[in-house]
């Protein structure tokens, strides 16, 4: 059974930081690509950073890059998001997900760890 | 970008009748399409992938189809526990998500 469990969640003030967790059980952790997903209160679903299984790459969308990194601890199957200067747009939950093997479609999900950036 | 259109936003469908939700890429994505379904307060989960092929679990009611740049998913005969939120997704050209079809009881 696969579990995917996020930490590190909270409200902070714009302009901080947070680091966000993601312990991963159950599957060869090593193996797979790894996503960071957010969804804004009421909004949809909007993919935020991809490391890839190796760690030798890692990719963000243009609404986060250079602010956040994605970082991976394969020896404790562990996934992070380091979170920096941070907006009141950044508020949303943030699932960590699993990509496949043939594709990263996202099989497994955590179940989301809540972000409230608020003055 | 990709940029992906879910239409329609809301679709009112009878427990029992067919619903049939549509994702259009801006560009071709190849067979490099998924399907999730969102309840209220709980993680997205992943129907189908590849355009058609159904997740470990996912019930026969549930098909997709397309390519290129149009897909459809198809839900055959509607469930009370289907309605929900479904989104699309890209993985061919890094990862966007449609906005997401609202499936609501009739």
């Amino acid at each position: 059974q696969v579990q995917l469990v996020e930490s590190g969640g909270g409200v902070v003030q714009p302009g901080t930081s947070l680091r966000l967790s993601c312990a991963v059980s159950g599957s060869t952790f090593s193996s797979h690509d790894m996503l960071w997903v957010r969804q804004a209160p009421g909004r949809g679903l909007e993919w935020v950073a991809v490391i890839a299984y190796e760690e030798s790459h890692n990719y963000y969308s243009d609404s986060v890059k250079g602010r956040f990194t994605i970082s991976r601890d394969n020896s404790r199957n562990t996934l992070y998001l380091q979170m920096n200067s941070l907006r009141t747009e950044d508020t949303a939950v943030y699932y960590c997900a699993r990509g496949a093997i043939d594709g990263n479609y996202l099989y497994f999900w955590g179940q989301g760890t809540l972000v409230t950036v608020s003055p | 970008e990709v940029v992906m259109t879910q239409s329609p936003a809301t679709l009112s469908v009878s427990p029992g009748e067919r619903a049939t939700l549509s994702c259009r890429a801006s560009q071709s994505v190849s067979s490099k399409l998924a399907w999730y379904q969102q309840k209220p307060g709980q993680a997205p989960r992943l129907l189908i992938y590849g355009v058609s092929t159904r997740a470990t679990g996912i019930p026969a009611r549930f098909s997709g189809s397309g390519s290129g740049t149009e897909f459809t998913l198809t839900i055959s005969s509607l469930q009370s526990e289907d309605f929900a939120v479904y989104y699309c997704q890209q993985y061919s050209n890094w990862y966007t998500f449609g906005r997401g079809t609202k499936l609501e009881i009739k």
